[in-house]
Formats: C-alpha cells, sequence, structure tokens
C-alpha cells in the first residue's frame, strides 16, 4: 500500500498570499495523483488530476506538480473561498489519501 | 448537471447488515465506474470499492474484502454497496462518486453508525 504523507497538518496563510501544500508518497506514485478541497459538512472536491492537471471549473491560481514521490499543490493568491482542508490521493497502486491539510486564516 | 444521492444509512449494530442506495442523474450511467469512497472521523478518506460501467470490473479494499458488495442497475441509473457483518471500524459517512480513478463528482453522503 502506498501511504501519502501530508504536510504541514496545519497551515495559516493571509489572504492574497500563496500557499505551498506537500504530499509525499511512501512509494512512486509516478504522476497518478489527485488534489481535493474539502470544506466542513460538504463532500470533497476535485482540484486536480494526473499531479497537474486542473479539473473542469477549477481557477488558474490552482496548480499541481511533482511526479515518484514528492508532490506540491500551491495556490497562488488565497481568496477567503479556499480555507478548507485539502487532500491528496494516489492511483497508482489502488487508491489512497492522504491524512489532509488544513489550510486556515492568519 | 450530474447529481448523486445517497441513501439507506443508518444505525445499526455490530455484526448487522446494511445496504446503501445511491440515485445518479445527469449522466450517461452505464458509460462510467463508479466508486463508495468513505470518511470516518480519524480515520481519514478511503476509497471502498469501484464497479465498471457493464459490471464487469469490480474491485474491493482489503479491509471490506468479503463482507460488502457493490452492484448496480443501468436501467435504473442506480449504484448500491450491500454492507454485511459490521464492525465499529466501518462508522463513517459513504460517498457516491462518480468517477476513476479519480473522484470527478461526489453524493452528500450517508452516515453509518455502528453500535450496540
Amino acid at each position: 500500500e502506498i501511504v501519502l504523507t501530508q504536510s504541514p497538518a496545519t497551515l495559516s496563510v493571509s489572504p492574497g498570499e500563496r500557499a505551498t501544500l506537500s504530499c509525499r508518497a511512501s512509494q512512486s506514485a509516478s504522476t497518478n495523483l489527485a488534489w481535493y478541497q474539502q470544506k466542513p459538512g460538504q463532500a470533497p472536491r476535485i482540484l486536480i488530476y494526473d499531479a497537474s492537471t486542473r479539473a473542469t471549473g477549477v481557477p488558474a491560481r490552482f496548480s499541481g506538480s511533482g511526479s515518484g514521490t514528492e508532490f506540491t499543490l500551491t495556490i497562488s493568491s488565497l481568496q477567503s473561498e479556499d480555507f478548507a482542508v485539502y487532500y491528496c490521493q494516489q492511483y497508482n497502486n489502488w487508491r489512497t489519501f492522504g491524512q489532509g491539510t488544513k489550510l486556515e486564516i492568519k | 448537471q450530474v447529481q448523486l444521492v445517497e441513501s439507506g444509512g443508518g444505525l445499526v449494530k455490530p455484526g448487522g447488515s446494511l445496504r446503501l442506495s445511491c440515485a445518479v442523474s445527469g449522466i450517461t450511467f452505464s458509460s462510467f465506474y463508479m466508486s463508495w469512497i468513505r470518511q470516518a472521523p480519524g480515520r481519514g478518506l478511503e476509497w471502498v470499492s469501484y464497479i465498471s460501467g457493464g459490471s464487469t470490473v469490480i474491485s474491493y479494499a482489503d479491509s471490506v474484502k468479503g463482507r460488502f458488495t457493490i452492484s448496480r442497475d443501468n436501467a435504473k441509473n442506480l449504484v448500491f454497496l450491500q454492507m454485511n457483518s459490521l464492525r465499529a471500524e466501518d462508522m463513517a459517512v459513504y460517498y457516491c462518486v462518480r468517477g476513476m480513478p479519480w473522484g470527478a463528482y461526489w453524493g452528500q453522503g450517508a452516515l453509518v453508525t455502528v453500535s450496540s
């Protein structure tokens, strides 16, 4: 099983600033990685798949990068609606999720 | 507009059974893989099972293999999750999800509580 470790667990950033979230895989996931956003009381929403492809309707301020065991989600200029929990998910070997990074307002 | 609506959640005793249903609209249902993903407090998200459009490809997480069964009715745009021999660790919100291998569209979730 591929274990995904997300860091940091909580990230405090001011609106308008850049946020960088990390996801590390215990073994190679190639580029078979997705990112989701989840707000309280809602289901997760797909943001990025294949490590760097934005899903339909996702703003350009969200970008994904990485391959193998190191992946990054970058939000270039934080808007108020971006404060949420973010999860990575790999699909190179079955499917597993990271434990999440909570992005909070500083 | 894609809509997924789960039903069938509730309270069940350990060792009991429950059947979740998911009604899907807004897509050519039979063309798509469907999945169930669960989210338990403190245990994060877990992909439980998926089924291909023609039900020829089915897979389960090791944690539910032999206890859960996924199925679908393409005539009625429904997908099901039959859960038997339920354990405390199965307690979670269960999401019906269109998309494989990532979750493109999610339902609002059905809460399954396993407690005596």
